[in-house]
């Protein structure tokens, strides 16, 4: 299958601080890529979709000038958190699509996630 | 109500019995149905995924879906220790995509 890959896979910083986390597409190009958060136990939460060469559509309630989301070529979208506070040290996973229509799942491939913990 | 439920668990069963793991949504406009496997602080991988009501099998592992009465199920045969995860029911339509909160599953040796 296709293979998205997230990076860093974990990383800790101060608060105040901004983090910048990366989703690649290896073997496919990925028009629209979408972002989530986890929490423990919890499900994941879209947070906004990725669109290359445009803006990104943020879900409501997600502060689109903290999480900047930036997909600027078809390969590649980055979520920077800025100003990270602790109450924003979460899971994030970022997941491309690569088939929609009839039969095919959609966003069917996940990064592997990155754990972030603001101190 | 919420547009996809899924018992979080956890789910224990001692090795080779069969899991069985469910989802009931709400929304009609679903017309695809995924079950994905998420392992301790990974991404979650897709694991099967089908469009129609019925039995879809993929080696230990078999999906169904009910489309009458909006509920889908995941079954894992001869369960192993290595099938201990969390699994998450996905349902897709609209170009939207709901998951469930994921029941995590521990198989005992």
């Amino acid at each position: 299958g296709a293979v998205v890959s997230q990076h860093p896979s974990w990383v800790i910083c101060k608060s105040g601080t901004s983090v910048k986390i990366e989703c690649r597409s290896l073997d496919f190009q990925a028009t629209t890529m979408f972002w989530y958060r986890q929490f423990p136990k919890q499900s994941l939460m879209l947070m906004a979709t990725s669109n290359e060469g445009s803006k990104a559509t943020y879900e409501q309630g997600v502060e689109k000038d903290k999480f900047l989301i930036n997909h600027a070529s078809l390969t590649l979208s980055t979520l920077t958190v800025t100003s990270a506070h602790p109450e924003d040290s979460s899971f994030y996973i970022c997941s491309a699509r690569v088939g929609f229509g009839v039969g095919l799942a959609v966003e069917a491939f996940f990064g592997q996630g990155t754990r972030l913990t603001v101190v | 109500q919420k547009e996809v439920e899924q018992d979080p668990g956890p789910l224990s069963v001692p090795e080779g019995a069969i899991v069985s793991l469910n989802c009931t949504y709400s929304n009609s406009a679903f017309q695809y149905f995924m079950w994905y496997r998420q392992y301790s602080r990974k991404g979650p991988e897709l694991l099967m995924y089908t469009y129609s009501s019925g039995n879809k099998e993929d080696g230990r592992f078999t999906a169904q879906v009910d489309k009458s009465s909006k509920y889908i199920s995941l079954f894992i045969r001869d369960s192993q220790p290595s099938d201990s995860a969390t699994y998450l029911c996905a349902m897709g339509g609209n170009n939207r995509l709901a998951f469930g909160k994921g029941n995590q599953v521990v198989v005992i040796p």
